[in-house]
């Protein structure tokens, strides 16, 4: 079973859609979790970090997080065009200091 | 605030010849990763350095990668004999609060190394 978990896609949504990205973890005892947005071509871009179950937002983005069903997600409100990109989950797993498991990515096309 | 730096930014070598590359963390943050992000999948972490101390290094080939940071700032990774499967795209990232929830890590535009 794999570390951390993500459909690969493609995700396909209209401009002003939500979209929402999910991604699961193996690790029970994961600490934090969090997205980046990879441009093609370019290096990851943090988007925001969650810990705590429940949602947090930062503005157009919201993660929530479900440590019960080890599942955390991303939603993306008003999409634009430039936010089509992969979006990578990444978990810390506390026990391993600093190290970030990632998963392979979803990639998200936002159609005008 | 400046961001991670990385050099090169694009490296063609032949296999078994040696390369290295360069990483200059944020201002002021104290732990310092490698990550190897091979096509289609998510960046795997190769070492990780707090100030001058290696941390894990637990997944870096050590039969052919080597990384240093002296005085606890800059950072060199290197790679002796290449392999094919050594082509990738090597990520820097560094981050201040290494150890608590809130580490994040912020990366550099990393060093796309092709082994022919």
């Amino acid at each position: 079973q794999k570390e951390v978990e993500q459909n690969s896609g493609p995700l396909s949504v209209p401009e002003g859609a939500i979209a929402s990205l999910n991604c699961t973890y193996s690790d029970r005892g994961s600490q934090s979790f969090f997205w980046y947005r990879q441009y093609s071509g370019k290096s990851p871009e943090l988007i925001m970090f969650i810990y705590s179950n429940g949602d947090k937002e930062d503005g157009r983005f919201t993660a929530q997080l479900n440590k019960a069903s080890q599942y955390v997600s991303l939603l993306i409100r008003d999409s634009q065009p430039s936010d089509s990109a992969t979006y990578l989950c990444a978990v810390n797993r506390g026990s391993t200091l600093g190290r970030l498991y990632f998963g392979r990515g979803t990639q998200l096309t936002v159609w005008p | 605030e400046a961001g991670v730096a990385q050099s090169p930014r694009y490296k063609i070598i032949e296999k078994r010849q040696s390369v290295a590359f360069w990483c200059n963390p944020i201002s002021g943050h104290a732990t310092l990763y490698w990550y190897q992000q091979i096509l289609g999948q998510g960046p795997k972490l190769l070492i990780q350095f707090q100030n001058n101390g290696v941390v894990d290094d637990s997944q870096l080939p050590k039969d052919r990668f080597s990384a240093e940071r002296l005085k606890g700032v800059d950072s060199t990774l290197k790679i002796q004999p290449a392999k094919l499967e050594d082509s990738a795209v090597y990520l820097c990232a560094s981050s201040s609060r290494w150890g608590t929830q809130a580490d994040e890590q912020y990366f550099g535009p990393g060093t796309r190394l092709t082994v022919t």
